[in-house]
């Protein structure tokens, strides 16, 4: 199958830094990437819709302008976490969808605000 | 709204036991069902789907069958291993939603020799 890649797969920052998150289609083009976030012994919980090209939408509760997102080209999207701090610790993922509608799932980012 | 329901965990089983984790769904159009595995650190991993009424699922001796009467999607395998231990998650996906996502809340299984 199809090919999703997340860097960096583990991150450690200090609170009030920013984390820069990619994803990447490695062997197919995907204008549409989705981001999730997972708290501990949790369900995967849909943060936004990244569409190539335009703005991203987000879901109900998520905050824009802390978790940026840009999907420049129809390979790689990223997620910005601005200013974090210990709350925003988690693991996220991102999904790629290819041009027959099915999604394939990165290995996921653990962040770690201290 | 739609959503899925998954059996809560955490399932311990001995080696060669057999395994089912409920799943049910509620869905406003006509889904397609997935399981993904979690294992440990890692992301998730399309286990099975099926994409319409009576479809059964099966990879890896795991086997799930689409039951729109019972709108469920259980996960059976007839012999577990040690290396089956992981967080599997039922997820269905619409199309009229754009093929949004909503996973269940996971099931941790423990496979002890």
């Amino acid at each position: 199958g199809a090919v999703v890649s997340q860097h960096p797969s583990r991150v450690i920052c200090k609170s009030g830094t920013s984390v820069k998150i990619e994803c990447r289609s490695l062997d197919f083009q995907a204008t549409t990437m989705f981001w999730y976030r997972q708290f501990p012994k949790k369900s995967l919980m849909l943060m936004a819709t990244s569409n190539e090209g335009s703005k991203a939408t987000y879901e109900q509760g998520v905050e824009k302008d802390k978790f940026l997102i840009n999907h420049a080209s129809l390979t790689l999207s990223t997620l910005t976490v601005t200013s974090a701090h210990p709350e925003d610790s988690s693991f996220y993922i991102c999904s790629a969808r290819d041009n027959w509608q099915e999604q394939f799932f990165g290995p996921g980012t653990r962040l770690t605000v201290l | 709204g739609d959503s899925v329901t998954q059996m809560e965990g955490p399932v311990t089983l001995s080696e060669e036991a057999c395994l089912t984790i409920n799943c049910t769904y509620t869905a406003t159009g006509y889904p397609s069902l997935f399981w993904y595995v979690q294992y440990p650190g890692e992301g998730l991993q399309l286990l099975l789907k099926a994409t319409k009424a009576d479809d059964k699922g099966s990879n890896k001796g795991f086997e799930a069958t689409y039951r729109k009467e019972t709108t469920s999607f259980h996960l059976e395998k007839g012999s577990v291993q040690v290396s089956d231990s992981a967080v599997y998650f039922c997820a269905l996906s619409l199309t009229n939603t754009g093929n949004q996502f909503y996973f269940g809340t996971g099931t941790s299984l423990t496979v002890i020799p």
